[in-house]
């Protein structure tokens, strides 16, 4: 089935610091999305992309997708400690239809 | 508030025991999703349901089952609880099903704690 790689799995950062997170599949994407959860949280979407090439900035993060849609990463620039979280990327299945998840990238932030 | 609703938010029960984890969707929403994270795991796609009608299956135990009413809220029942159960359970709903791009709205989950 449709699997969903991320890495790194946790990245630990002094605050200031940059930091990336990249999703690869091994079949084309019709789009992908990333969600974020805080500790003790739920996860919460933040963006969706499904062009290829797409890129969108949100404040301090950029999402790509790539020109093959099948991968993506999420860069956060200047990180600070409420970026802490593990950050998800998602992708639906263009043959079951089930959205499936990355394993995530926990985020730790040093103040 | 997400707007998706879980209850209970906290459960702890013996293994071997039945218990019902129900969710109400955000309004408007048909379609909703369970998901399981274990601890320091990702989110595992349990089973969706789009309208009362179960539109996709993931790695959900036969010990497991779900059903969507008509009121649209969503019940998952896990039975012959084990140790390995343990864990937190996303109810997620969204707008439209199918291969459209649907974004997921999560509830704030139901903690199963398993002794």
């Amino acid at each position: 089935g449709q699997q969903v790689m991320q890495i790194p799995q946790y990245q630990h950062v002094q605050e200031g610091e940059d930091f990336t997170t990249y999703c690869n599949s091994s079949t084309t994407l019709s789009n992908i999305q990333w969600y974020k959860q805080r500790p003790g949280g739920h996860p919460v979407f933040l963006i969706q992309l499904v062009k290829s090439g797409e890129v969108k900035k949100q404040k301090r993060l950029t999402f790509q997708f790539g020109e093959a849609k099948k991968n993506s990463s999420l860069h956060i620039t200047a990180t600070q400690t409420t970026d802490v979280g593990t950050y998800f990327c998602a992708a639906r299945s263009s043959n079951t239809g089930k959205l499936i998840f990355g394993q995530g990238t926990t985020l730790q932030v040093k103040p | 508030d997400s707007g998706v609703t879980q209850t209970p938010k906290h459960l702890i029960t013996a293994t071997g025991q039945r218990v019902t984890l129900r969710c109400s969707p955000r309004s408007g929403d048909l379609s909703v999703y369970w998901y399981q994270q274990s601890l320091d795991q990702g989110l595992q796609f349990l089973i969706q349901y789009y309208n009362g009608e179960e539109r996709a299956k993931g790695n959900i135990l036969e010990r497991f089952s779900a059903q969507q009413f008509p009121d649209l809220h969503s019940e998952l029942n896990l039975s012959s609880l084990e140790l390995g159960d343990s864990a937190l359970y996303f109810c997620a709903s969204s707008v439209a099903a199918g291969a459209g791009a649907n974004v997921l709205t999560f509830g704030a989950g139901s903690r199963l704690t398993v002794l």
